[in-house]
């Protein structure tokens, strides 16, 4: 089964809209790890954001914010006022505690900043 | 601090054929993961490296194998390619521990004829 789950493939929106990437886990694990990471075009993976299993608070980075809700096993991801060069495909990944550094990642999220 | 660097870049082989891919960790860094990225599988780990031990491997064949040296630098090796190899191969380096966050190469490009 999937462990991480972005039913989002691809998302277009307009420069300053806000928009929110959906991420799902599953994990049997009580201790785990969530992250994001951007994939622009140019294909380096870039780490945006951690969060851990007791931490539900939430945070917002600049025009950044996620929301962790443990009880919907949800890990979302909006950008606020976006801007072209939000353009990249977004990975949720998860890593549980006793397995190393092994990330599951999401399918990704495609999304398009139209100007 | 330098980044996780991987050679080479892009690669072009033939079916039947061996490969080897390199990485260099960042400085300090202990572990090493792989991950093969198509456009129909997504992300998928290989293999992570510890203190030049495997300590997971995911459910790849055993045509895909690694290994770590005492500096950290990893190596990955695919031998006989099939088409279905045709990938990016990224590399990604961090300090032990399910916590921390993985640090990404630019990945290498293989693409098998």
């Amino acid at each position: 089964a999937q462990k991480v789950t972005q039913a989002q493939t691809e998302i277009s929106v307009v420069e300053k809209e806000d928009v929110t990437l959906d991420c799902v886990y599953e994990t049997r694990d009580t201790t785990y790890y969530l992250f994001w990471y951007k994939q622009p075009p140019s294909g380096e993976l870039v780490f945006l954001i951690r969060r851990n299993s007791f931490d539900e608070q939430n945070e917002i980075s600049g025009r950044y914010s996620w929301n962790f809700q443990k009880s919907t096993s949800s890990f979302n991801f909006t950008i606020t006022a976006s801007q072209v060069v939000d353009s990249a495909v977004y990975f949720c990944a998860l890593s549980e505690a006793g397995y190393g550094n092994q990330f599951y990642f999401g399918t990704g999220t495609s999304l398009t900043v139209i100007p | 601090k330098a980044g996780v660097t991987q050679t080479p870049r892009y690669l072009i082989k033939t079916r039947g054929q061996q490969v080897t891919l390199s990485c260099s960790p960042i400085s300090g860094h202990r572990s090493v993961s792989w991950y093969q990225q198509t456009p129909g599988q997504g992300l998928q780990f290989l293999f992570e490296y510890f203190s030049e031990t495997q300590r997971n491997k995911g459910n790849f064949p055993g045509r895909f194998s690694g290994r770590q040296f005492s500096n950290s630098r990893s190596e990955m090796n695919v031998s006989t390619l099939e088409l279905g190899d045709s990938a990016l191969y990224l590399c990604a380096s961090s300090r032990t521990g399910a916590y921390n966050e993985q640090f990404f190469g630019p990945g290498t490009r293989l693409t098998v004829l």
